[in-house]
């Protein structure tokens, strides 16, 4: 099982230009999440899906669009990147019990 | 709503020494509670869980954690520190019964020689 992953590792975009960064799962969970984690700020969920066909926003939605394209995926979209979107992005899996697991994260830069 | 507090962003320790590690919680509703270790440049990986099960949590890696209510804390314990758990952990709270975490700002542990 490759658990959580994710594409790309990094990205650097200019200000204005737009980009999505893709995760997958292979653990048949329900529910999958988008965080950002910046330096003194511990992560912070941006958006979920509680199941396939559903979407929520978290603590950090603005700038951001998700699309939960099946049960396996779920896709973090940035239409117009900007610098304080830069930032490690972590999508994470889960079901049951609750706890999460997460993907090895993509650093995005935005100049 | 629920939030978690870590005491002490950094926190440093010799090899061998006891490292402990805060964590304090406020919950409306009997929480669950997880520490998260992140290796630089990895993901987060579970490190244990409490589930209102036992009190005392047993992880992976020789760590333990105890949930204390009258204290609201779930501190995270290692009697001997190695090399090897220099690192960034996280504590991280969810409602019973719901499937979002709320995360602490981590504590980065260090461990000289």
């Amino acid at each position: 099982n490759a658990g959580v992953t994710q594409t790309p590792k990094f990205q650097v975009l200019k200000t204005g230009q737009s980009m999505t960064l893709q995760c997958a799962q292979d653990m048949n969970h329900n529910s999958m999440y988008w965080y950002r984690q910046d330096p003194g700020m511990g992560l912070r969920l941006i958006y979920y899906s509680a199941s396939e066909g559903t979407t929520d926003k978290g603590e950090v939605p603005n700038g951001y669009n998700v699309s939960r394209l099946n049960k396996r995926e779920f896709s973090l979209r940035l239409e117009s990147a900007a610098p304080s979107q830069t930032s490690v992005y972590f999508c994470a899996s889960g079901q049951g019990s609750y706890e999460q697991y997460f993907g090895p994260g993509t650093r995005l830069t935005v100049t | 709503a629920q939030s978690v507090t870590q005491l002490g962003s950094h926190v440093s320790v010799s090899e061998g020494a006891l490292v402990l590690l805060r964590c304090n919680y406020s919950s409306s509703v009997p929480p669950y509670l997880f520490w998260y270790v992140q290796y630089p440049n990895q993901g987060l990986q579970l490190l244990l869980k409490y589930t209102s099960a036992a009190t005392l949590v047993k992880g992976i890696n020789g760590f333990e954690a105890e949930f204390k209510k009258s204290e609201t804390s779930f501190h995270l314990t290692k009697p001997s520190a190695h090399m090897s758990d220099a690192a960034e952990y996280f504590c991280a709270v969810s409602r019973g019964g719901g499937n979002k975490l709320t995360f602490g700002t981590g504590t980065q542990l260090k461990v000289e020689l």
